[in-house]
């Protein structure tokens, strides 16, 4: 089966420390992976995504990702985590070649990032 | 800028009751989505429209139905609500396509069933 797996519920840092937020995926062939945060009481918003091509990906709010192929990874990461990033975070991904539902996105369950001053 | 509204941002029903959420997207996107949030669990799908009067199942469609009479416009329907649908329901969108479009999401609706 195919699914996402963010290990961590929660993730504590202090402010200016980097941070990382870990994904690993289980899909069937090569895949599309995004990062999207949510902000309390609001939607999701998105992040970054990794379609091919370079595997450092660089998206909003100073957040980038690294694809690891042969980890099955897509580490969410921040050199300098600021009180404003506190928020709840998801991966999601999306198996590649597949249309109809088998194209809809996978999501994790979520982790919740806390960055105290 | 890429929008999504939902009709409510925080709803109260009783057991027993109709109840009607609404999303609609002005990026003319082709497929829309209906998920619900609950604590531990992330985001499930519950239905998914590829285009006008389309739709599909998705994982957890159970007590639930859904209605796109326009594109702009997808509504999602609970025909006996439950205390068990007591959760958050977010509706996203996509344009249509080989490559895998980003999905924008509306900013959810809170639903408390009594």
């Amino acid at each position: 089966a195919q699914s996402v797996a963010q290990p961590e519920d929660q993730v504590n840092v202090a402010e200016g420390n980097p941070l990382t937020v870990k994904c690993t995926y289980s899909v069937s062939g090569n895949p599309y992976l995004f990062w999207y945060v949510q902000y309390p009481n609001r939607g999701l918003q998105f992040l970054l995504k990794y379609i091919t091509g370079d595997n450092l990906v660089k998206g909003s709010y100073g957040f980038e990702a690294e694809f690891n192929k042969s980890q099955t990874s897509f580490h969410l990461k921040k050199p300098s985590a600021l009180v404003s990033d506190s928020a709840l975070y998801f991966c999601a991904v999306r198996p590649m070649n597949y249309g109809g539902s088998q194209g809809n996105l996978i999501f994790g369950k979520g982790t919740k990032l806390s960055v105290k001053p | 800028d890429v929008k999504v509204t939902q009709s409510s941002r925080y709803l109260v029903k009783r057991t027993g009751e109709k109840v009607f959420l609404e999303c609609v997207q002005d990026m003319d996107h082709e497929n829309m989505f209906w998920y619900r949030q609950d604590p531990g669990l992330g985001l499930r799908l519950i239905y998914f429209s590829y285009d006008v009067k389309m739709k599909e199942k998705g994982d957890i469609p159970e007590g639930y139905s859904v209605s796109r009479e326009k594109k702009e416009r997808f509504s999602l329907i609970l025909e006996s609500a439950s205390t068990n649908q007591t959760s958050m329901y977010l509706c996203a969108s996509r344009r249509a396509g080989g490559r895998p479009d980003t999905q924008y999401f509306g900013p959810g609706t809170r639903l408390t069933v009594l």
